[in-house]
């Protein structure tokens, strides 16, 4: 597809069990973010990654929370040992580049809930 | 680092009437101003977006103001019509990460 697409698009999980996420950008995108957006509120950034690195992690909730990318594509985030704080839309984004451009293009989001 | 706040959080419009939301930031090295629309079970959509460089920027219906002595902007809507209902986010960016604020929830009444 031509969007950004992410997977699953709904996870429920049991407390304390592992999660991973799973972002496709638009081909041809450097820039790739992962934002939180918990029931009603807006979107906490996470992490960023330019090409394969991520200058910017500052977002990480704690070390339960990591994140890769590899070939310059797909990224996954992983959270460990889930907490039921961490349930949220998860939103992947693209961009053509990183700095000083304009749009990001979001997927749809992973819903996750933890019990 | 930067932070965004945005207010109302929620607004209640007449249709045909004008809408107006406003954001504030903190980061004065920030230069780039965009707003997003999210619709609901959807990834945010930008609509409209500044740069630092200038004062105001208008495409149809839509329109946003910078005054960047005060550190706040705003999006105007205008003529609003129902499916202008969602929920929209204001961001600042400086360098590669991009703030956003809580959001917006407009509600357009036929």
């Amino acid at each position: 597809g031509a969007g950004v697409s992410q997977s699953p698009s709904n996870k429920v999980t049991e407390k304390g069990k592992d999660v991973e996420l799973r972002c496709d950008p638009i081909s041809g995108h450097t820039a790739l973010y992962w934002y939180r957006q918990r029931l009603g509120q807006g979107l906490e950034f996470l992490i960023y990654f330019q090409g394969n690195s991520a200058p910017d992690k500052s977002g990480l909730p704690s070390d339960r929370f990591s994140a890769e990318r590899t070939g310059e594509s797909v990224s996954t985030l992983t959270i460990q040992r889930t907490q039921q704080e961490d349930s949220a839309v998860y939103l992947c984004a693209s961009s053509l580049v990183g700095a000083n451009t304009g749009e990001l293009f979001f997927g749809e989001g992973s819903r996750l809930t933890v019990l | 680092g930067e932070n965004v706040e945005q207010h109302p959080s929620t607004l209640s419009v007449q249709e045909g009437d004008s809408a107006v939301i406003k954001c504030t930031y903190s980061d004065s090295a920030s230069n780039y101003f965009p707003w997003y629309k999210q619709e609901l079970g959807k990834g945010p959509q930008l609509i409209i977006d500044i740069r630092s460089n200038v004062g105001e920027k208008k495409d149809q219906r839509i329109a946003v103001t910078l005054n960047k002595t005060a550190k706040h902007f705003s999006l105007h809507i205008t003529e609003t019509q129902p499916e202008d209902s969602a929920v929209y986010f204001c961001a600042a960016r400086r360098a590669q990460k991009l703030v956003f604020g809580q959001g917006t929830r407009l509600t357009i009444n036929p």
